[in-house]
């Protein structure tokens, strides 16, 4: 079963733009991640936000967490042709394993 | 060190046949991870080591599937009897304790059963 679930499931912008993805859970976590995926390959750790944390940022990453509600928000700011991937968000319980979302599917254009 | 490394990419095998994938993880990383990824999901949990040892198992993972660290180093994923069901990507990772820092993933093997 999955513990997250992504909104919007497909994003389609502009090269430039900003991108917002969201994410919601379900139950207490340690920490959630966000993970990039390009088509047929796999992941790739983005960024990780704890849960006593309520805002981080890694270059043209922002991330947000609301552990009142359960959810995060992932931001990429002056997006490029490249961004264009699978965005997972995913949330580690205490001592278990990561469990993910199903994703947004980010197409940028040039 | 180069990463995650499995093995192989890609696999086409008869309905009823038998395959088997590896995975190489981080040399440093204690824990291993098994992941299936069907077109358009994400990732759902199969099994996960620790060093030798298969802590926890999914409901998804039948008896016709075995995962095995022999050493704590390498591992395997079996599927026995393959259905067209099991055609999908499967992705191992790795991590460094429980992942708190987040896990390394290999590029998956693509299984199609046909």
């Amino acid at each position: 079963s999955q513990q997250g679930e992504e909104d919007p499931q497909a994003l389609s912008i502009q090269e430039g733009e900003n991108a917002t993805m969201n994410c919601s859970y379900k139950t207490s976590i340690n920490n959630l991640q966000w993970y990039r995926q390009n088509s047929g390959r796999g992941l790739v750790h983005l960024i990780l936000i704890r849960s006593n944390e309520r805002e981080k940022h890694s270059g043209r990453l922002r991330v947000t967490l609301d552990t009142s509600k359960k959810s995060s928000s992932l931001l990429i700011t002056a997006s490029r042709a490249a961004d264009t991937a699978s965005y997972f968000c995913a949330t580690l319980e205490a001592g278990n394993m990561l469990t993910f979302g199903g994703g947004t599917r980010l197409m940028v254009k040039p | 060190d180069t990463g995650v490394s499995q093995n192989p990419r890609h696999k086409i095998t008869k309905r009823g046949q038998n395959v088997t994938f590896r995975c190489d993880p981080i040399s440093e990383h204690n824990r291993l991870y098994w992941y299936r990824q069907t077109l358009g999901q994400g990732p759902e949990f199969l099994t996960y080591f620790q060093n030798e040892a298969q802590l926890e198992k999914s409901r998804l993972l039948s008896d016709r599937f075995s995962a095995e660290r022999p050493k704590g180093s390498f591992s395997t994923l079996e599927i026995q009897r393959t259905e067209q069901g099991d055609s999908a990507m499967y992705l191992c990772a790795s991590s460094l304790g429980t992942g708190f820092y987040g896990y390394t993933f290999g590029s998956g093997t693509r299984l199609t059963v046909v």
